[in-house]
């Protein structure tokens, strides 16, 4: 059974700093995504990432995969209040045809 | 990108009574339905996959006579919840796919299920 474990759960930043938030899965994958969840709201996908060393920017977040490790990570730059959400990874082991959610990093950025 | 809408936002029935939601692909054919339920302050469950015009797959430990799903078209499934109680209170969501066997990234906007 695929496993997909994120860290921290929770995570206060001040503007402008930098922080990573990982990803770990237990099985072969074919695809990881990263999702961001305001309050209330649906999920709204941010990345896809398909291979081993895949990078993917957008704005102030960065994801990359490291299928090796079973490892994915997202990085976000000089945080601005905007950015405050749960972030989820899902994973989709190879061959399952569904995705798997980690439990979720809630990020609150303070002025 | 892909549109997925889902009907209706939120709904408020009563304990025993049965809620239909659905969820419509508007700009793709969608050839497998995915259908989630997410807790206060926790993650995603995936309770059941559909394939158009095939029976639904449920997950381990969610009664497919409770929740009944259709997936009688490439544009539109159904969730129904079937004499719902005030524990099926949840936020349920569906995401459609393109392809058998993949799963999607595309997400309807959820609905806010509260069953007194």
């Amino acid at each position: 059974e695929l496993k997909v474990e994120q860290n921290p759960l929770f995570l206060s930043m001040q503007e402008g700093k930098n922080y990573t938030i990982y990803c770990n899965y237990s099985t072969t994958s074919d695809r990881l995504y990263w999702y961001r969840q305001d309050p209330g709201k649906s999920l709204e996908s941010l990345f896809v990432l398909l291979s081993n060393g895949a990078v993917k920017q957008e704005g102030r977040l960065m994801a990359s995969l490291d299928t090796k490790a079973r490892l994915s990570t997202l990085h976000i730059t000089a945080a601005v209040h905007d950015l405050s959400a749960t972030y989820f990874c899902a994973v989709e082991a190879t061959n399952a045809g569904k995705s798997t959610f980690g439990d979720g990093t809630t990020l609150t950025v303070k002025p | 990108g892909a549109v997925v809408s889902q009907h209706p936002s939120w709904v408020i029935c009563k304990s025993g009574t049965s809620v239909k939601i659905e969820c419509r692909s508007l700009d793709f054919q969608a050839t497998t339905m995915f259908w989630y339920r997410q807790f206060p302050k926790q993650s995603l469950m995936l309770m059941a996959t559909s394939n158009e015009g095939s029976k639904a797959t449920y997950e381990q430990g969610v009664e497919k006579d409770k929740f009944l799903i259709n997936h009688a078209s490439l544009t539109l499934s159904t969730l129904t919840v079937t004499s719902a109680h005030p524990e099926d209170s949840s936020f349920y969501i569906c995401s459609a796919g393109t392809k058998r066997g993949r799963s999607s990234a595309f997400f309807g906007q959820g609905t806010r299920l509260t069953v007194v």
